[in-house]
């Protein structure tokens, strides 16, 4: 089955600095993938489309500036969420899909993000 | 505004019974509903969906039925298992949306041997 591989798993970064999570497809290709950010007791909500080999499209209320996001291969999407802040800890998830929606985009795991 | 509301935050049931989680839309647009499992610190895990010219659709244990018209959709699990016992959310998708989906905000179910 699909499977998507997302990394790292948990980080811990100090405010101002940088943090890379990477979503990758292993066994497919997906020209779109979805990144998805989760407060505790929250829903999931979608932050942003990205596109292989164009620009991601971000949902309102979305600071592309800050989440920078990379789609440069078909197995491979980038989050760097830039000068991280406490406000921006979170819960982010990718998903990604080679089937109809009615199959169910397989999630990546997650990352647990925590900025001090 | 949530397009996607599940408005029970939590569900108890004993095992054996029946569990029924409920979720309401309001985007006419929704075309298809999926429903999702969830642990903590882990990614949603697909379940069960349902396109919207159908109004029920069974996958063993799970049942997912659509009321169009109410603009309701809810997941029946039957007979229900303790490790069944995580948050369930329900999400919708448009055909127009190319693959968004907009999630509800969870129900925790939990199972009690």
């Amino acid at each position: 089955g699909a499977v998507v591989s997302q990394h790292p798993s948990w980080v811990i970064c100090k405010s101002g600095t940088s943090v890379k999570i990477e979503c990758r497809s292993l066994d497919f290709q997906a020209t779109t993938m979805f990144w998805y950010r989760q407060f505790p007791k929250q829903s999931l909500m979608l932050m942003a489309t990205s596109n292989e080999g164009s620009k991601a499209t971000y949902e309102q209320g979305v600071e592309k500036d800050k989440f920078l996001i990379n789609h440069a291969s078909l197995t491979l999407s980038t989050l760097t969420v830039t000068s991280a802040h406490p406000e921006d800890s979170s819960f982010y998830i990718c998903s990604a899909s080679r089937q109809a929606v009615l199959r169910g985009y397989t999630f990546g795991s997650g990352t647990r993000l925590t900025v001090v | 505004d949530q397009q996607v509301k599940q408005n029970s935050p939590s569900l108890s049931v004993q095992e054996g019974r029946i569990s029924i989680l409920n979720c309401d839309y309001t985007n006419s647009m929704f075309d298809y509903f999926l429903w999702y499992k969830k642990y903590p610190a882990e990614g949603p895990t697909f379940l069960i969906s349902i396109s919207s010219i159908k109004d029920k659709n069974e996958d063993g244990r799970f049942t997912v039925f659509l009321n169009k018209s109410a603009k309701h959709l809810s997941l029946h699990i039957v007979p229900s298992q303790p490790g069944d016992s995580a948050v369930y959310f329900c999400a919708a998708s448009a055909s127009t949306s190319y693959g968004k989906l907009t999630f509800g905000q969870g129900t925790i179910l939990t199972v009690h041997p």
